[in-house]
């Protein structure tokens, strides 16, 4: 079982509706969640932090985490075609100061 | 306020060369961690240095790889005798003492031919 796990996609959304990114991880232990936004060719750049359970929104991005089922989720609202990108779910390794990254899922939002 | 400096951004070898990856992190960040990210996955940590100490190496290769974060100056990744299954995106990501390395610099993209 990989420690973080998303669905390659790709996920194609058309503009203006809801797109959901999904994220599950193995290790209990884990206490921070990040999403990635990566263009292609680009450096991954950090959207969204989340470290207790619930929602947490930041403009049209929303982040959900749930401790007990192991999962993080990305909401975007009103999704541009500038979203498309690949997102990478990363989860910090318990005692170790380093980020365990997810595959990412590729997201294309359609005109 | 600088971020994460990485240098070359392309960086071309053939095989059996040396390949050298430099990483300048944010100011006042006295930790490195490099990743490497091959076409189509995400990124894989390699290593975790603060000056002159090797932290965490449990994601380099055995051989060919090895870091370093001199008192002074950059931090180094240096692949030696490279193949092609060596090229990918390789980042470097800072963080001060205790803190999680957030923020990546640019990367070097190697090809090996």
């Amino acid at each position: 079982q990989k420690e973080v796990e998303q669905n390659s996609g790709p996920l194609s959304v058309p503009e203006g509706a809801i797109a959901s990114l999904n994220c599950t991880y193995s290790d209990r232990g884990s206490q921070s969640f990040f999403w990635y936004r990566q263009y292609s060719g680009k450096s991954p750049e950090l959207i969204m932090s989340i470290y207790s359970n619930g929602d947490k929104e930041d403009g049209r991005f929303t982040a959900q985490l749930n401790k007990a089922s192991q999962y993080v989720s990305l909401l975007i609202r009103d999704s541009q075609p500038s979203d498309s990108a690949t997102y990478l779910c990363a989860v910090n390794h318990p005692g170790a100061q380093k980020l365990v990254f997810g595959q990412g899922t590729r997201l294309t939002i359609n005109p | 306020n600088a971020g994460v400096m990485q240098n070359p951004r392309h960086l071309v070898r053939r095989r059996g060369q040396e390949a050298r990856l430099r990483c300048s992190p944010m100011k006042g960040h006295s930790h490195v961690y490099w990743y490497r990210q091959l076409p189509e996955e995400g990124l894989k940590f390699m290593v975790y240095l603060q000056k002159e100490n090797i932290i965490d190496e449990s994601g380099m290769p055995k051989e060919r790889f090895s870091a370093e974060f001199p008192k002074e100056g950059p931090s180094i990744l240096r692949i030696q005798q490279v193949v092609r299954g060596d090229s990918a995106a390789y980042f470097c990501a800072s963080s001060p003492e205790g803190g999680t390395p957030l923020h990546f610099g640019n990367g070097t993209r190697l090809t090996v031919t």
